[in-house]
């Protein structure tokens, strides 16, 4: 049971490149979520999912757009990416009712 | 807007003291309020969780209080330890939607030294 795994760990982009983070969980959880942790702040949601094929805006979903076409995977992409979304992103599931699971995240440097 | 405050600066206390954590917040009315822990390198795992109704909560050497007329709760770690050393986010609950809405503060550094 390996709960939330992120791929990949680190990922260094050029401004304009773009990338996909997978996020896949193993708990049968319907809710999934993609945060960013930036120093000084707190996480903040950026998109999340209430099960398979939906998805919906969290707070800061510029410039990001993501899938679920299985339950147990949720992908976040960045199609043009700039130095402003260097961050670390982390992935979440839940039940719902549950506090979020998360995953060990994602440290993405935009040059 | 709402706005939730925990203190930047790092808490620094001996082992087998208790470690005392503070969650401010303003602006906003919180249905419960959660706690977790983050280590370097890791995403957060959910500690414990309080509603607005109660005051108290504990788990083994955890407490956690919740005070809605002071908008604050308090996370105290009893007999610390040098594994207790992390980072402790709050975050705060909605009265409607799902954990899609749960505002987290920046957390707070704890370092317990032997």
């Amino acid at each position: 049971n390996a709960g939330v795994t992120q791929t990949p760990k680190f990922r260094v982009l050029k401004t304009g490149q773009s990338m996909t983070l997978l996020c896949a969980q193993d708990m049968n959880h319907e809710y999934m979520y993609w945060y960013r942790q930036d120093p000084g702040m707190g996480l903040r949601l950026i998109h999340y999912s209430v099960g398979e094929g939906t998805t919906a805006k969290g707070e800061v979903p510029d410039g990001y757009n993501v899938s679920r076409l299985k339950k147990q995977n949720f992908l976040l992409g960045l199609e043009s990416a700039a130095p402003s979304q260097t961050s670390v992103y982390f992935c979440a599931s839940s039940t719902g009712d549950r506090a979020p699971f998360f995953g060990p995240g994602t440290r993405l440097t935009v040059l | 807007s709402q706005k939730i405050e925990q203190n930047s600066e790092a808490l620094n206390i001996q082992e087998g003291k208790t470690a005392t954590l503070t969650c401010n917040y303003t602006n906003y009315s919180p249905a419960y309020l959660q706690w977790y822990r983050q280590d370097p390198g890791r995403g957060p795992v959910f500690l414990l969780l309080i509603r607005e109704n109660e005051k108290e909560k504990r788990k083994e050497r955890l407490k956690v209080t919740f005070d809605t007329t002071l908008k604050q709760s308090l996370f105290h770690i009893t007999a610390s330890q040098p594994a207790d050393s992390a980072t402790y986010l709050c975050a705060l609950g909605p009265r409607s939607g799902g954990y899609n809405k749960l505002i987290f503060g920046a957390g707070t550094r704890l370092a317990v030294h032997p």
